[in-house]
């Protein structure tokens, strides 16, 4: 079946500094990925998505390309904030037609930036 | 309020118990979902459903049980709760044209004892 492995974290990085966060994924057909985010005592919220081998997604400095070669959509950022502190979680929705809108989730990456 | 709400937000229950946790969405959505949130798993679907009155299961359903009458509610009960379900519960919903992004709940922090 699908599944999503994700760096496992926590991560600690300085405010202003680069991150990366790995994800690969193993799929029949052509999912779709996504990262979401969870911010302390909130439920997930979609941060970028991308529907297509080279597709790239992007949203509030964090962005994703989708690799079909090596079945990866790893999240980055150029210079992370204290406000980015939160949990992260790849996923890609189902390539059954029956379930299409089903996530398969990775197991998160904790990131904690300091200031 | 627009939007999905979970309740109760935290719950206590004893082993053996029958609980029911709630999840209402506003947007018509057809699809539903309960996920389940445990250190090192990541999220766990236990549910699904498409549309009302269907319903399906997903990675780790056992325990639990699930009805959707309504479009708006999907209920989850835990029939006879064991301290295994100890967890984060998510309920989440998606309109059937975005293909997986989803609008998720504030969670139901479950405590079984």
């Amino acid at each position: 079946g699908d599944s999503v492995t994700q760096m496992e974290g926590p991560v600690t990085l300085s405010e202003e500094a680069f991150l990366t966060i790995n994800c690969t994924y193993t799929a029949t057909g052509y999912p779709s990925l996504f990262w979401y985010v969870q911010y302390p005592g909130e439920g997930l919220q979609l941060l970028l998505k991308a529907t297509k081998a080279d597709d790239k997604g992007s949203n509030k400095g964090f962005e994703a390309t989708y690799r079909k070669e090596t079945t990866s959509f790893h999240l980055e950022k150029g210079s992370v904030q204290v406000s980015d502190s939160a949990v992260y979680f790849c996923a890609l929705s189902g390539t059954n037609n029956n379930a299409g809108n089903m996530l398969t989730f990775g197991g998160g990456t904790r990131l904690m930036v300091k200031p | 309020d627009a939007g999905i709400t979970q309740s109760p937000r935290y719950k206590i229950t004893e082993t053996g118990r029958q609980v029911t946790l709630m999840c209402h969405q506003t947007w018509s959505h057809s699809y539903m979902f309960w996920y389940r949130q445990d250190l090192g798993h990541g999220l766990r679907l236990i549910y699904y459903s498409a549309a009302a009155d269907i319903t399906d299961k997903g990675e780790v359903p056992d325990g639990y049980v699930v009805s959707r009458s309504k479009t708006e509610n999907f209920p989850l009960t835990l029939e006879s709760a064991t301290r295994s379900q100890t967890s984060v519960y998510f309920c989440a919903s998606s309109e059937a044209s975005t293909g997986g992004k989803a609008f998720f709940g504030q969670g139901t922090r479950l405590t079984v004892v």
